[in-house]
């Protein structure tokens, strides 16, 4: 199985509510970042988090690292339907590799 | 300061036929990358280019595939005799540094082989 596989693989909750997704990989990393992706369209960089941080904020966006699990989890909070689309992560050596994706759906 | 733009955003061939997709990268960013993604799938590293030179094509199939970087104008992954299972998405993404800081991607070419 490939660096950076998340978990889970699609996901659906009301507006309002939280949404948590995991990634794990296999590898030591310079940093790990995660990525939104809308239907049919590119990947808009959110959050990067470096090997040495645990954990960082960027507005509704909470994302945390274990390096000693190997595994990175980011949290929506207070989701809203604009935020249905595909994340990923993507885990940095030398280059940015992708994992598979979570689908997330908000519902009205 | 425009984005990373790609074209075209939808190109069509015939099995045989020879795919020539176009990135420019943004305003003072010297480092280009290609990935492909398949449907439903993750995006898949293809190849690393500066300015004239390639520094990394581990992800690139090992024939019928090419990328440049030359010193004026876009990037260009050629990809010739396209065959069905080149249809997919590419992308690409620039930084201004080396690929361990953000990448900014472009809204990517759809190539469909017929």
């Amino acid at each position: 199985s490939q660096q950076g596989e998340e978990d889970p693989q699609a996901l659906s909750i009301q507006e309002g509510e939280n949404a948590t997704m995991n990634c794990s990989y296999k590898t030591s990393i310079n940093n790990l970042q995660w990525y939104r992706q809308n239907s049919g369209r590119g990947l808009v960089h959110l959050i990067l988090i470096r090997s040495n941080e645990r954990e960082k904020h960027s507005g509704r966006l909470r994302v945390t690292l274990d390096t000693s699990k190997k595994s990175s989890s980011l949290l929506i909070t207070a989701s809203r339907a604009a935020d249905t689309a595909s994340y990923f992560c993507a885990t940095v050596q030398d280059k940015l590799t992708f994992g598979t994706g979570t689908q997330l759906k908000v519902e009205l | 300061n425009a984005g990373v733009m790609q074209n075209p955003r939808h190109l069509v061939r015939r099995r045989g036929q020879e795919a020539r997709l176009r990135c420019s990268p943004m305003k003072g960013h010297s480092h280009v990358y290609w990935y492909r993604q398949l449907p439903e799938e993750g995006l898949k590293f293809m190849v690393y280019l500066q300015k004239e030179n390639i520094i990394d094509e581990s992800g690139m199939p090992k024939e019928r595939f090419s990328a440049e970087f030359p010193k004026e104008g876009p990037s260009i992954l050629r990809i010739q005799q396209v065959v069905r299972g080149d249809s997919a998405a590419y992308f690409c993404a620039s930084s201004p540094s080396q690929g361990t800081d953000t990448q900014y991607f472009g809204p990517g070419t759809r190539l469909t082989v017929l």
